[in-house]
């Protein structure tokens, strides 16, 4: 079964509003969650290092200020997309950095992902 | 610079038949080489992975070569299925082996088609 959630799994919004998407580890403890943007037909592209109790590190070019990540405990981080723009329409994808029970060494756990669409 | 190159970015394969994904890197600090399959609207799903001191690994029908002098490594999937048809993604990441692994850099992608 899934190992990471997110919540929604699809958002439809004005422009002009802040969307919040949540990443949930479900069968361990992440320390280290990261956030991926998808445009069709493309690859993952990193936004953002999330890690519990510190603020995330931006990839190069990622906006802080319209892309806030709260990692607030070992198994949730939320991505807010503030005063959300069509061009902000993507595929958001979460991961969790982590170890299941009996499983091998820390791996990357893909969340479902969350299509943000914005009017 | 891309420190991931993937080949084919699209790939056609008869069931039944092998389907091989290629990749190369560039940084030799790079020590953990996952493989992810991702079907339209859902999120990348681990497949296969391996490490530098192996040079290969098979499950089930996927196999994972690994050159390390060459910066290579490549997936096999055999006895191909139409349920195999999906976009599969090589990545390679650093501090794997010592616990404290970081971002995964992705390749573009293949989108692999199996017809029946």
């Amino acid at each position: 079964g899934a190992v990471v959630s997110q919540h929604p799994s699809r958002v439809i919004c004005k422009s002009g509003t802040s969307v919040k998407i949540e990443c949930r580890s479900l069968d361990f403890q992440a320390t280290t969650m990261f956030w991926y943007r998808q445009f069709p037909k493309k690859s993952l592209m990193l936004m953002a290092t999330s890690n519990e109790g510190s603020k995330a590190t931006y990839e190069q070019g990622v906006e802080k200020d319209k892309f806030l990540i709260n990692h607030a405990s070992l198994t949730l981080s939320t991505l807010t997309v503030t005063s959300a723009h069509p061009e902000d329409s993507s595929f958001y994808i979460c991961s969790a950095l982590g170890r299941l029970a009996g499983g091998p060494g820390d791996t990357q756990y893909f969340g479902p992902g969350t299509r943000l669409t914005v009017l | 610079q891309q420190q991931v190159k993937q080949s084919p970015q699209s790939l056609i394969v008869q069931k039944g038949g092998i389907s091989i994904i290629n990749c190369a890197y560039e940084n030799t600090a790079f020590d953990y080489f996952p493989w992810y399959q991702q079907f339209p609207g859902k999120g990348p799903a681990l497949l296969i992975a391996i490490r530098p001191d192996v040079s290969e690994k098979k499950e089930g029908r996927f196999t994972i070569s690994f050159n390390k002098s060459a910066k290579q490594f490549s997936l096999h999937i055999m006895d191909s299925q139409p349920g195999d048809s999906a976009t599969y993604f090589c990545a390679a990441s650093k501090g794997f082996l010592v616990g404290s692994q970081g971002n995964l850099i992705f390749g573009k992608g293949t989108k692999l088609s199996v017809k029946p």
